[in-house]
């Protein structure tokens, strides 16, 4: 059965204390690895796709990289606005097209 | 582009009313979804339809019925609400079958008292 984990359940740091969130994933053929940013009182909103291991991606502060059987979130000097919840997900490629997700990791950056 | 719409957004239910979650995209994407989120849980996907005319039951289907007449309108129906339905629904869209990103609505917050 494919499965999401993600950790920690929630991070506090300080603007600028760059830190890293967890993925860890099981899937039977990995099609994709998705992550999402959702803020408070909205839906989620995309942020990459990773398709295969060693494969990274960024866009701003974020970066995302992914492994066979995690993929991480690093986040660099990061500041107040990027706090929000992060979402992992994974497609595999039994179970049709169901994209599973994780609970999610919620992300405090102090000023 | 307004993307994915829903209504209502807030509302409440006694047990064994229905009522109909409405949700709209103006991308002419194939591809919808709705999904649960519960407090410190992950999405869960309900139902989904590849087109109009088609669906397909998700992980938790139990509960629910949804219609695809049109490509832009994905309605989803609660027969019968019972407490375990209290939840916020999200309705997504997407212009791919599988490693495409999915667009999401703003959520309708349901209780189910």
């Amino acid at each position: 059965e494919d499965q999401v984990t993600q950790s920690p359940e929630a991070l506090r740091l300080q603007e600028g204390e760059s830190s890293s969130l967890n993925c860890s994933y099981t899937v039977s053929g990995l099609r994709g690895l998705f992550w999402y940013r959702q803020d408070p009182g909205k839906g989620p909103e995309f942020l990459f796709t990773l398709y295969s291991a060693g494969e990274e991606k960024e866009k701003e502060r974020l970066k995302a990289t992914l492994t066979k059987k995690e993929s991480f979130l690093h986040i660099t000097a990061p500041k107040p606005e990027d706090s929000a919840t992060y979402l992992c997900a994974v497609q595999g490629n039994t179970g049709g097209f169901k994209t599973i997700f994780g609970a999610g990791t919620r992300l405090f950056v102090k000023a | 582009n307004a993307g994915v719409t829903q209504t209502p957004k807030f509302r409440i239910l006694k047990i064994g009313q229905s009522m109909t979650l409405q949700c709209t995209q103006d991308m002419n994407h194939n591809y919808m979804y709705w999904y649960r989120q519960d407090p410190g849980m992950g999405l869960k996907l309900i139902y989904y339809s590849v087109g109009a005319g088609i669906t397909d039951k998700g992980e938790v289907p139990n509960g629910y019925n949804v219609s695809r007449s049109t490509t832009e309108d994905f309605p989803l129906r609660l027969e019968l609400a019972a407490p375990s339905q209290t939840s916020v629904y999200f309705c997504a869209s997407s212009s791919g079958r599988a490693f495409y990103e999915q667009f999401f609505g703003p959520g309708t917050r349901l209780t189910v008292l």
